[in-house]
């Protein structure tokens, strides 16, 4: 099946810091990719939509001038965690048709 | 009415047995019906799609659609201990929907497979 791979796969940071966390797509072209967060035992949580060459759509209740998504290219989607806090710890996986990658675990110290 | 639901767990089955996974949908337009995998601490995989109504195998997978039921089912035949997972049930939204192109995922169900 198609591939979708992120970087890194795991990072630890301070807070106050920003985070960028990239999703591609290896062997297709996405025009649309997604976002999702996953906290211990939760289920998935849809962030946002990723359009290429346009802007995202987030969904209610996430910030966007928090988790800012840049879709540059049909291969590329970037997640930057600004001013990250320890609350934003959490399991940050993205998707390009029906794959997902395999996951960015983010530790805000 | 949840939208994407599937049957309440956890389901415990033997090794070698068939453990029946269920869901139910809410958007009568959906067209792409998926299974996902999730082991702890790891993204979903994907281990079926379904389209048409019927029945779809892959192996030990067995996936089955009914759009006029509005249900989605997956069989795993000769359970095994590594099929141990938490089971994703996710359906596509339908143009005009507000949930077009995203998926909707159930609940999931944990499935536990002891020797």
């Amino acid at each position: 099946g198609a591939v979708v791979s992120q970087h890194p796969s795991r990072v630890i940071c301070k807070s106050g810091t920003s985070v960028k966390i990239e999703c591609r797509s290896l062997d297709f072209q996405a025009t649309t990719m997604f976002w999702y967060r996953q906290f211990p035992k939760k289920s998935l949580m849809l962030m946002a939509t990723s359009n290429e060459g346009s802007k995202a759509t987030y969904e209610q209740g996430v910030e966007k001038d928090k988790f800012l998504i840049n879709h540059a290219s049909l291969t590329l989607s970037t997640l930057t965690v600004t001013s990250a806090h320890p609350e934003d710890s959490s399991f940050y996986i993205c998707s390009a048709e029906q794959f997902f990658g395999p996951g960015t675990r983010l530790t805000v110290l | 009415q949840k939208e994407v639901e599937q049957n309440s767990g956890p389901l415990s089955v033997p090794e070698g047995a068939i453990a029946s996974l269920n869901c139910t949908y809410s958007d009568r337009g959906s067209q792409s019906f998926f299974w996902y995998r999730q082991y702890s601490g790891k993204s979903p995989e994907l281990i079926m799609s379904i389209y048409s109504n019927g029945d779809k195998e892959d192996g030990r997978f067995t996936a089955q659609l009914n759009k006029a039921s509005q249900y989605v089912s997956l069989l795993i035949r000769d359970s095994q201990p590594s099929d141990s997972a938490t089971y994703l049930c996710a359906v596509k939204g339908s143009r005009g929907g507000t949930s077009y192109g995203k998926l909707t995922f159930g609940q999931g169900t944990i499935l536990t497979v002891h020797p």
